[in-house]
């Protein structure tokens, strides 16, 4: 199946800072990306949809202006979670679509000390 | 709109018995349904999928589902669970085969010597 990578594995940050996480489809191209984050022993949350050349679409009550995401090209959307706090530490997973289901990355764990 | 209610969020089986994982769905359109597996700090792995046709699906590692419209059910079975099948277990939906995939709670697997 496709393959979809992130960066980096693991990153602590302090308080304050901003922190970018990337998502590459490294087979395929990918119009559609999907940004999940997940709490511990919890189910994964879509954040939003990276689209193409385009702006994110956003779930209800995920705060655009705190998690900016680019999709510049069709192998690579980026998160940034601008002005990390202490409740940002979560897994985030990103996901890529190809031919009608997703493939996932292995996601990313943020810790904000 | 889509929605998942898996039942049970922690199922407990000795080694070599049978593993069944229960998930219901609702779905406004004909849905496709998914089945994954994380492992600790890493990312989602699809076991298996339906998305038309067959109504059982044999997956990886064993794994079968079977799609029961009437019951708007998929529950995920394996006739002798193996130590190594311990893992979280995902089932989800989507509305045209992995567009905004909506997850259930999940449900942690234990396996006994």
């Amino acid at each position: 199946g496709a393959v979809v990578s992130q960066h980096p594995s693991r990153v602590i940050c302090k308080s304050g800072t901003s922190v970018k996480i990337e998502c590459r489809s490294l087979d395929f191209q990918a119009t559609t990306m999907f940004w999940y984050r997940q709490f511990p022993k919890k189910s994964l949350m879509l954040m939003a949809t990276s689209n193409e050349g385009s702006k994110a679409t956003y779930e209800q009550g995920v705060e655009k202006d705190k998690f900016l995401i680019n999709h510049a090209s069709l192998t690579l959307s980026t998160l940034t979670v601008t002005s990390a706090h202490p409740e940002d530490s979560s897994f985030y997973i990103c996901s890529a679509r190809e031919v009608g289901e997703q493939f996932f990355g292995p996601g990313t764990r943020l810790t904000v000390l | 709109a889509q929605s998942v209610t898996q039942l049970g969020s922690h199922v407990s089986v000795s080694e070599g018995a049978l593993v069944l994982l229960r998930c219901n769905y609702s779905s406004s359109v004909p849905p496709y349904l998914f089945w994954y597996v994380q492992y600790p700090n890493q990312g989602l792995q699809l076991l298996l999928k339906y998305t038309t046709g067959a109504t059982l699906v044999k997956g990886i590692n064993g794994f079968e589902a079977e799609f029961k419209k009437s019951e708007t059910s998929f529950h995920l079975t394996k006739p002798s669970a193996h130590m190594s099948d311990a893992a979280e277990y995902f089932c989800a939906v989507s509305g045209d085969g992995g567009f905004k995939t909506i997850f259930g709670a999940g449900t942690r697997l234990f396996v006994k010597a």
